[in-house]
């Protein structure tokens, strides 16, 4: 079956550098998304994309991140400035549709700012 | 404001029992409902989808009710075991593109 594949699995970076974290969604799937988990807190929406655009963001995805999908396959979320608090789980997930069709999720990468 | 609440955040039940989950919305009106399976350091599964038009939809040993009247959704494992043990999301569409998560409820079932 199809997966989301995510990388690395684990990046630790120091305060203020910039992390790109790589995603290769399942390849007929149109909708993709990044979530965070900051450890033991629930799954939060970070944005959505489609056709090369931002669909959606939420207020934690502010200035200091970006997406971008720079091919066919790969899906990238990159944090320009990390701080100690972006330090959480984040996951990639992709969908065939915009609605009523579920999230394929990765299984994450964890970040760890020092 | 916009809520989702999980009744519980961990619920302990024998193997062989009907474990029941809630999920409670405030302030939507979501168009369907979704429920993932999460283990710990994995990324979410997905389980089920029921629509708004519908009241119930099953899955072998999964069960999922969705009432929008009473903004709840209650998720059923039947006969359970404990390989069902996991952190269980509910899940529903605040926009077109935007799908948001409760908190989870941790299910544990003992031999």
């Amino acid at each position: 079956e199809p997966e989301v594949t995510q990388t690395p699995s684990h990046q630790v970076t120091q305060m203020g550098q910039e992390v790109i974290l790589r995603c290769v969604p399942i390849s007929n799937h149109l909708y993709f998304y990044w979530y965070r988990q900051i450890l033991g807190q629930k799954v939060e929406f970070l944005v959505s994309f489609y056709n090369n655009e931002i669909s959606e963001k939420s207020e934690i995805f502010d200035d200091q991140f970006s997406v971008e999908r720079p091919d066919g396959s790969n899906f990238t979320l990159k944090i320009r400035s990390t701080k100690l608090e972006d330090s959480a789980m984040y996951f990639c997930a992709s969908s065939k549709m915009e609605r009523d069709s579920p999230l394929h999720f990765g299984n994450g990468t964890r970040l760890t700012v020092t | 404001s916009q809520k989702i609440e999980q009744n519980s955040e961990a619920l302990n039940i024998q193997e062989g029992k009907t474990a029941t989950l809630t999920c409670n919305y405030t302030n939507y009106s979501p168009a369907y409902l979704q429920w993932y399976r999460q283990d710990p350091g994995r990324g979410p599964v997905f389980l089920l989808l029921i629509r708004e038009n519908e009241k119930e939809k099953r899955k072998e040993r999964l069960k999922v009710t969705f009432d929008t009247t009473l903004k709840q959704s209650l998720f059923h494992i039947t006969a359970s075991q404990p390989a069902d043990s996991a952190t269980y999301l509910c899940a529903l569409d605040s926009s077109a593109s935007k799908i948001i998560f409760g908190s989870g409820t941790r299910l544990s079932i003992r031999p």
